[in-house]
């Protein structure tokens, strides 16, 4: 089955506690990239990989970090966590960055940074 | 302003009616998406629209794009208690540049279903 799988699902820290939220994807897609959706403000991307080695910011980049070492994984790094980073992060996965194919989604990570 | 508007933001409905989610974009489509997400839950894909006057459907769920005005409507006929979630468009709106591959996505409208 096609998927994009992110774990944890649910993940409380403190501030400053550095963090890793896993994102793999079994479609052998070139492009994955990170979202966050907060009340009002929507999805946000927060960085992008066009494939392996190739990574870049998105809209909203600010104390986060990615590496993208293997094709199907693309985790998502904080480093120094800050309350105002509690949100739901949603890993997503296309074939290209082409416009016009599909992008899908993992089922989301919910954080809360104290 | 938002580059992607969707409305209404919230909709109620009784089991059984038709209802009609609109979105509209204030840059040129390159690829229209429909997606539903239950309430902190993943987002679902459900239909992707290329062409002007593209029109798909899924079971009771039709989607339309209208590309010379921008706009992409999403119409659910006879409404079930299991349509209710938030519906959100998403849209290539950049040929490339600095965004490549990013979806832009609306607001995102609230939709419930009353059995």
């Amino acid at each position: 089955e096609a998927q994009v799988t992110q774990n944890p699902r649910y993940l409380i820290t403190v501030t400053g506690k550095k963090l890793t939220v896993t994102c793999s994807q079994n479609m052998n897609h070139e492009y994955m990239s990170w979202y966050r959706q907060d009340p009002g403000l929507g999805l946000r991307q927060i960085y992008y990989s066009m494939n392996v080695e190739v990574t870049d910011k998105g809209d909203v980049p600010e104390g986060y970090k990615v590496s993208r070492k293997e094709k199907r994984n693309f985790p998502l790094i904080l480093e120094s966590p800050s309350p105002n980073q509690t949100s739901l992060y949603f890993c997503a996965s296309r074939k290209t960055w082409v416009s016009k194919n599909i992008q899908y989604f993992g089922a989301g990570t919910r954080l809360s940074v104290l | 302003s938002q580059e992607l508007e969707q409305s209404p933001q919230s909709l109620i409905v009784q089991e059984g009616k038709n209802l009609t989610i609109n979105c509209t974009s204030s840059k040129t489509l390159y690829g229209l998406y429909w997606y539903k997400q239950k309430y902190g839950e993943g987002l679902i894909f459900l239909m992707m629209l290329q062409k002007g006057g593209e029109e798909k459907s899924h079971e009771k769920i039709t989607a339309k794009l209208d590309e010379k005005k921008q706009q992409s409507s999403l119409h659910i006929t006879a409404s079930q208690p299991s349509h209710a979630g938030i519906y959100l468009c998403g849209a290539d709106l950049y040929a490339g540049g600095t965004s490549y591959g990013k979806l832009t996505f609306g607001q995102g409208t609230i939709l419930t279903v009353h059995p």
